[in-house]
């Protein structure tokens, strides 16, 4: 089994909806964070967290909202989706000065 | 305004060939990292490094604080060495990453 798991793998769905990308992880990490990749663009922080009770924004939050419901679990949720936050999206988990560790990528596209 | 450059965008090399990718940064970091990323998109971390030069088998990462720059190199390339390569700079509690070098590996 994966270490860092995000559900789902790909999504399409229509301007306005609402979306949850879903990260859990058994890697027992304390920090977790979202991204999001596009073409050209490279990996952008969305939003980033090092405990149950602690949310930050990143580089480019708006547009987007996150939920800590455990330590295991970060869930990264589009109020109403609009084309242009189609991309790759990754959730990565570490401990305090080590590397991240990434989830395989939801692949969302908004139509 | 990009805080992490990487260069070359695209790299072809022949196996068995040396290759250095360069990555330049223009904010004070803590840590920078290596990242590999394969053409079914998974994402994995090759080095993390704030100072000296670290070597993991055919790869070695270098880093330069003072001059804001870091080079990842592969020695003997093999085509299983395809994939894009990712420069991406720890400051404060942000990332910044580059936007990726790509390298092909012919046999």
């Amino acid at each position: 089994d994966a270490d860092v798991t995000q559900t789902p793998r790909n999504r399409i769905t229509k301007t306005g909806k609402r979306i949850m990308l879903e990260c859990s992880q058994t890697k027992g990490h304390d920090r977790m964070y979202w991204y999001r990749q596009d073409p050209g663009l490279g990996l952008r922080l969305i939003y980033y967290s090092f405990d149950v009770k602690d949310i930050n924004k990143g580089e480019i939050s708006d547009g987007y909202s996150v939920s800590r419901q455990a330590q295991a679990k970060f869930s990264l949720s589009l109020e109403s989706a609009i084309p242009n936050q189609t991309a790759l999206y990754f959730c990565a988990t570490s401990k305090n000065n080590q590397p991240q560790h990434f989830g395989d990528g939801t692949r969302l596209s908004i139509l | 305004k990009n805080e992490v450059e990487q260069s070359p965008q695209n790299l072809t090399a022949q196996e068995g060939e040396f290759i250095t990718i360069n990555c330049s940064y223009s904010v004070g970091i803590s840590a920078l990292h290596w990242l590999q990323q394969h053409p079914g998109g998974g994402i994995v971390s090759l080095f993390m490094l704030s100072s000296g030069k670290k070597k993991h088998g055919r790869l070695i990462a270098t880093i330069n604080i003072q001059e804001k720059h870091s080079s990842l190199h592969i020695t003997a390339s093999h085509p299983r060495d395809s994939a894009v390569y990712i420069c991406a700079v720890e400051a404060g509690n942000q990332f910044y990453f580059g936007t990726g070098t790509s390298l092909t590996v012919i046999p």
